[in-house]
């Protein structure tokens, strides 16, 4: 079955500083990969998806993650955050019936 | 065009006693299922559906129950609700391919 693990359930980082919030998947024939981000008491909100093509995917409000085959993973990078990045982010694959499944989270935390 | 609704947002239950959320959608969508929402734990699938009439128990489905009467409306219930069962549930809906829409959340506290 299709899974994600997110290591890292915190990253701390100071504004205007880069970020990398790793996600690894478990391998298939063909892969879709999302992230999500959930600000404080709010919904899901999608931030970028993998379907095919190019490897590096480009989101809304400035992130981006690259897909890599050889490496099972699919990091969600910013070159620079903003205290407003500071929410929860998770990783997400379909499985069978197009049922997601989601890693645990990394909590983003921004400081000035 | 509301998308994914839920109700109600927030409920606070005592042990034993009994509920039903409901999610509502609008865009004819075959595929809806209910999550929910645990401090480190991702998001966890309770039950899901891929049509009208249908049901299946999804990863944690111990303890709720759900039905699929009308294609728009997927309930999910519980019958003698459990502190374990305090969460953050979500209502998520798909046709195919890439986009979900998932409703705002309700918040549940069984006290």
């Amino acid at each position: 079955a299709q899974s994600v693990t997110q290591l890292d359930s915190q990253v701390p980082v100071f504004e205007e500083a880069p970020v990398e919030l790793r996600c690894n998947y478990s391998s298939s024939v063909s892969v879709y990969l999302f992230w999500y981000v959930q600000y404080p008491n709010q919904g899901l909100q999608l931030l970028l998806k993998y379907l095919s093509g190019s490897t590096l995917v480009k989101g809304i409000n400035g992130f981006e993650a690259e897909f890599n085959k050889s490496q099972t993973s699919f990091h969600l990078r910013k070159p620079s955050v903003h205290i407003s990045d500071t929410a929860e982010y998770f990783c997400a694959t379909p499985g069978a019936f197009q049922k997601l499944v989601f890693g645990t989270g990394t909590r983003l935390l921004v400081s000035p | 065009n509301a998308g994914v609704t839920q109700t109600p947002k927030f409920r606070v239950l005592k042990t034993g006693q009994s509920m039903t959320l409901l999610c509502a959608q609008d865009m004819n969508h075959e595929y809806m299922y209910w999550y929910r929402q645990d401090p480190g734990m991702g998001l966890r699938l309770i039950h899901y559906s891929v049509g009208e009439g249908t049901t299946a128990k999804g990863e944690v489905p111990d303890g709720y129950n759900v039905s699929r009467l009308k294609k728009q409306n997927f309930l999910l219930g519980l019958e003698s609700a459990a502190p374990s069962q305090t969460s953050v549930y979500f209502c998520a809906t798909t046709t195919s391919g890439a986009f979900r829409y998932f409703g705002p959340g309700t918040r549940l506290t069984v006290t």
